[in-house]
Parts: C-alpha cells; sequence; structure tokens
C-alpha cells in the first residue's frame, strides 16, 4: 500500500497555463517534499513543506511555484505560469520521523506543451 | 552542483552474482545516505540507509557500505536477480528534516 498517493498522474498543459498538483498522504504526516525529476536527469529538490511552512527550498523554487495545503489534509505544487523545461515527473514524498528515510510517491507526470 | 555522483550510469551482471553500484559525494556535512530502487513510471522505493556513525549495514541481499574519509558509498546486491533490475540513485542529506541530494542514478540490469 503506497504511504502517499499523487494526482492527477499525468497531466498535460499548454505553456503559460498554471497547474496544480496533489499530493494526498495516508494518514496525518506533518513533513512534506516536492522533486521533480526531468527526464534523464537526477531527481532534484524542490521544497520542504512543514506544519504549514515552508522548511526549505531550493533555487529551482521560484516565485512561479507554490505550496499550501488547503484543506488541512492534501499538499498541493501550484506553477503559476508553466514553461516547457516544467516538463518532468513531480513526486510528493513523506518522512518517516524514527528512521529519517523518506517515501515516495509515484509521482504526477507533467508535460508542458 | 553535482554534490552527490554515480559515475557510471548502467551496469549489467548475470544473475546470481554480485552487483555493486557506486557513489561518491562531495560534502562533508552529509551524514546520512539512502539508496533507493525506481522503476519506470513509478516513485523512488526505499531500499536501504545508513548514518555517518557506521561503515556498514546490512538487510538482506543488500548491504550498504560507507567510507567517510573516500566520500563513498556502496551498494552491494548478493546474489542479483533478474527482479533487481532498475534505476538505482544514492541520496545524502545533511541532518534530519533536510533535503535529500540525489545523485544520477545507475540502471542496472540482471541477465537471467
Amino acid at each position: 500500500e503506497p504511504e502517499v498517493t499523487q494526482t492527477p498522474s499525468h497531466q498535460v498543459t499548454q505553456m503559460g497555463q498554471e497547474v496544480i498538483l496533489r499530493c494526498v498522504p495516508i494518514s496525518n504526516h506533518l513533513y512534506f517534499y516536492w522533486y521533480r525529476q526531468i527526464l534523464g536527469q537526477k531527481v532534484e529538490f524542490l521544497v520542504s513543506f512543514y506544519n504549514n511552512e515552508i522548511s526549505e527550498k531550493s533555487e529551482i523554487f521560484d516565485d512561479q511555484f507554490s505550496v499550501e495545503r488547503p484543506d488541512g489534509s492534501n499538499f498541493t505544487l501550484k506553477i503559476r505560469s508553466t514553461k516547457l523545461e516544467d516538463s518532468a515527473m513531480y513526486f510528493c514524498a513523506r518522512i518517516d520521523s524514527y528512521t529519517d528515510t523518506q517515501y515516495f510517491g509515484p509521482g504526477t507526470r507533467l508535460t508542458v506543451l | 552542483d553535482q554534490q552527490v555522483k554515480q559515475n557510471s550510469p548502467s551496469l549489467s551482471v548475470q544473475e546470481g552474482r554480485i552487483s555493486i553500484l557506486n557513489c561518491d559525494y562531495t560534502n562533508s556535512m552529509f551524514d546520512y545516505f539512502l539508496w533507493y530502487k525506481k522503476y519506470p513510471a513509478e516513485g523512488p522505493t526505499f531500499l536501504i540507509s545508513i548514518s555517518s556513525i557506521k561503515d556498514k549495514n546490512e538487510d538482506g541481499r543488500f548491504t550498504v557500505f560507507l567510507n567517510k574519509s573516500a566520500k563513498h558509498l556502496s551498494l552491494h546486491i548478493v546474489p542479483s536477480q533478474p527482479g533487481d533490475s532498475a534505476v538505482y540513485f544514492c541520496a545524502a542529506s545533511r541532518n534530519t528534516g533536510n533535503q535529500f541530494y540525489f545523485g544520477t542514478g545507475t540502471s542496472l540490469t540482471v541477465i537471467p
């Protein structure tokens, strides 16, 4: 059973459009991460989110990105005005506080046309 | 900013033999390391971890070795099985809750 689920599994959008990617924890976790993997490249950290606040973010996470927990359970990653280079797999991960291990969701494939 | 490097993009091993996947890092502040396995169209799956206070951690067929002085870690899979064929990523972090830095991955193919 997955620790974390993500929706949608695949999102196709036009350049300049806004997209919202969702992460749904199986149980009530407080610490979440977003990563992305451009095809053929390494997995890159975007942002960590703890207790409804951004804890850490990378230089990739610029003003076009935002994260929030709009309904107290789901976590969302919003990309305001998508660019072609935003096409990637986006992974949500939660951390096990006892083992410090991150468990990843299945990912959302974002395709920007 | 390649703080974690996996210099072998691919590796082929015969079934039953040992697979050795290598990873190097540059940041001496890293103190926690993990190996992930990834199949196409899926998220990375945690395999095994090691903290900097240890030099070896074993879990079944998987053993991770850490050489802090060389800033090098390796994953040994013995015996290798066809189902082990996947991309393997090593990742490192500075301390609890911080971001993980990933290597570029090594694609392992275990030949039956």
